[in-house]
């Protein structure tokens, strides 16, 4: 167990539906990343929050949005999926005493059919 | 344009055969370099982080080394535990943008 918790573990929904994927950091880490991995294309950032405010931005489509709570859980919000959504999203959260390594969750494997 | 390139993107190895896998980057700028090992359905896990070119860090079978253009993962006397995915990833001293840079990552096979 990394301690960082992602929920659910696997999900399959329908084109144009709506979803939310949960994360909580590791007990005391502030930023929280959030990455989408597939076959082709490896692991692309989409978002990076810290202490609740939005710190970077990668690859996010506008379909998919995110936010970073009080109690520092993130939620990230995937909308009218297509098909080509489906892949695996990861949180990941750092503390500053880490050497920058990043933590990573289990992921939630996400298919869209 | 900031880039992480690995090779080879599969390698299969007999157990006890040692071998390297490479991560080569171009970046404006490094801030760090990590390594990171991937199995199949989770989430990578933290080996190391490099920061300078000369830079050694060692970890059971594994070691990582770093140059100013790549970094290599050496693996000696691996075990069938060892099979994973490796991903190599750097970040840019650019401001405040703690984004990293990810390979695609080497596939490790190896046969007991």
């Amino acid at each position: 167990d990394s301690g960082v918790t992602q929920t659910p573990k696997h999900l399959i929904t329908a084109t144009g539906q709506r979803v939310t994927l949960r994360c909580s950091p590791r007990s005391g880490d502030l930023s929280v990343y959030w990455y989408q991995q597939s076959l082709d294309q490896g692991l692309q950032f989409l978002i990076q929050y810290y202490n609740g405010e939005e710190r970077a931005k990668g690859n996010i489509l506008e379909r998919f949005s995110a936010q970073q709570f009080p109690d520092l859980h993130s939620e990230l919000n995937l909308s009218s999926l297509e098909l080509g959504d489906s892949a695996l999203y990861f949180c990941a959260s750092r503390s500053n005493q880490q050497a920058y390594g990043y933590t990573f969750g289990s992921g939630t494997r996400l298919t869209v059919v | 344009e900031d880039q992480v390139t690995q090779s080879p993107e599969a390698l299969r190895l007999q157990e006890g055969e040692s071998s390297s896998l490479n991560c080569s980057y171009t970046v404006s700028g490094l801030r760090g370099l990590f390594w990171y090992r991937q199995d199949p359905g989770k989430g990578p896990e933290f080996l190391f982080t490099l920061y300078s070119a000369g830079e050694e860090k060692e970890k059971e079978r594994l070691k990582a080394t770093l140059t100013k253009k790549e970094s290599f993962l050496h693996i000696t006397a691996p075990k069938p535990e060892d099979s994973a995915t490796y991903l190599c990833a750097v970040q840019a001293n650019a401001g405040n943008n703690r984004k990293l840079i990810w390979g695609l990552g080497t596939s490790l096979a190896v046969n007991p």
